[in-house]
Formats: structure tokens, sequence, C-alpha cells
């Protein structure tokens, strides 16, 4: 497709279910970044992916929290036993490359996450 | 640590009015200065970004932002506001130049227009 791509875009879950989101980024896009939105907290980076270096998990709220992105382009984010707090919007982007001078990032429409 | 704040989490103006969003950062050294939007469930979407040279950036849709290194500010602004404005902006900076591991956004600040 034209842009990133997310599913599900809503997801309504069972406190301590596992969860798993999908980001499709701009093809030929070599770096992808997943980012949590939660009401009144703006943008939470969690992770960062470029090309075939190791990711950046620094912002990964904990344990339950991973990522994984396959042949260098689809990326899953996993949550594993489900917190009311993870409730928020994941949103993934990607850009041409990993510098945020001259690269442009688009953000897909995110994963929206409700957790009951 | 970077930090970014955004002064005001609304802001309304008239239709028509000037536009301004204030936007602060805490730096020592230069910083890469982004201002993007986000309309009712999309995705965010760049509005025009500051790295080097001209202090006064032009983006789409009308909007331009200032960098003012001696007040750490990156304050957006539209001479007339339009309805289709309505939105939520987003303030970010990076310091590194590298990596989303550099890109800090502030909490948001959501544009009401009156008619």
């Amino acid at each position: 497709g034209a842009g990133v791509s997310q599913s599900p875009s809503n997801k309504v879950t069972e406190k301590g279910k596992d969860v798993e989101l999908r980001c499709d980024p701009i093809s030929g896009h070599t770096a992808l970044y997943w980012y949590r939105q939660s009401l009144g907290q703006g943008l939470e980076f969690l992770i960062y992916f470029q090309g075939n270096s190791a990711p950046d998990k620094s912002g990964l709220p904990s344990d339950r929290f991973s990522a994984e992105r396959t042949g260098g382009s689809v990326s899953t984010l996993t949550i594993q036993r489900t917190q009311q707090e993870d409730s928020a919007v994941y949103l993934c982007a990607s850009s041409l490359g990993g510098s945020v001078s001259g690269n442009t990032i688009y953000f897909g429409e995110g994963s929206w996450l409700t957790v009951v | 640590a970077q930090s970014v704040t955004q002064l005001g989490s609304h802001v309304s103006v008239s239709e028509g009015a000037l536009v301004l969003l204030r936007c602060n950062y805490s730096s020592s050294v230069p910083p890469y200065l982004f201002w993007y939007v986000q309309y009712p469930n999309q995705g965010l979407q760049l509005l025009l970004k500051y790295t080097t040279g001209a202090t006064l950036v032009k983006g789409i849709n009308g909007f331009e932002a200032e960098f003012k290194k001696s007040e750490t500010s990156f304050h957006l602004t539209k001479p007339s506001a339009h309805m289709s404005d309505a939105a939520e902006y987003f303030c970010a900076v990076s310091y590194s130049g590298g990596g989303a591991d550099g890109l800090t956004f502030g909490k948001g600040t959501h544009l009401i227009i009156q008619p």
C-alpha cells in the first residue's frame, strides 16, 4: 500500500490476555518505530528498528511488551498478560532511513487497544 | 534528558483568526524541531520541521514556525484559521539526529475552531 498499515484498527481484550498488533511499513523503508499514545500523555516511544541492527528497546515499559520485525519489513508488537493501563492507541511509523533530520517519518492510523 | 512543553492542552480560536500554538524545548545543544498534526481517527502527519538554516520554516496548509534559540521556542502559527484546521497538534524534538530514540513529543494541543 501507499502508507503505513496497521491492524487491527480496534481491539478489545480481557485483562490478562495476550494481544498482537501488526504493522506494515511503507515499502523500502528501513526504519520502523512503535509509539504509544495515551489520553493526555502525548506520544511515548516504545521501540525502534533500523535495518538489520539490533532494535532499540529502551522505551518498552515492561517485560510484558515485546516486538519483532521479520525480514526487515512487517513488525508485530506483542503485549502479554494485558493490564487496563495498557489501553491506548499504538502507533507505528516508518521512514526511509534512520536520520530524523533527513527523513520524514510516516505514521499509520494506529491500533486502538482497550483492556477490560 | 530532552523535553518538550506545549502550553495549553486546548486552544480555541475563531475562524479567520490567528492561530498560535506554543512549544518550548529544553536543550543545551541545537535541536531538530518538528510539528505534527493528527486529525480525528488518523495517524500523525508532518506539518513542518527545522533542522538547520533559515529559522522561519513554512509547512503545509499555510502553517509556519520560527525557531528562536534565545527563547528555546518553536511556536506554530497560521494567519487565518480554517474550520479544517481543527485537530491535535504535536511538537517534537530530536537532538541525536538519528533514530526515533531521539524523537520526543510534547503532550499535544487540541485546536478548536469556532465558527
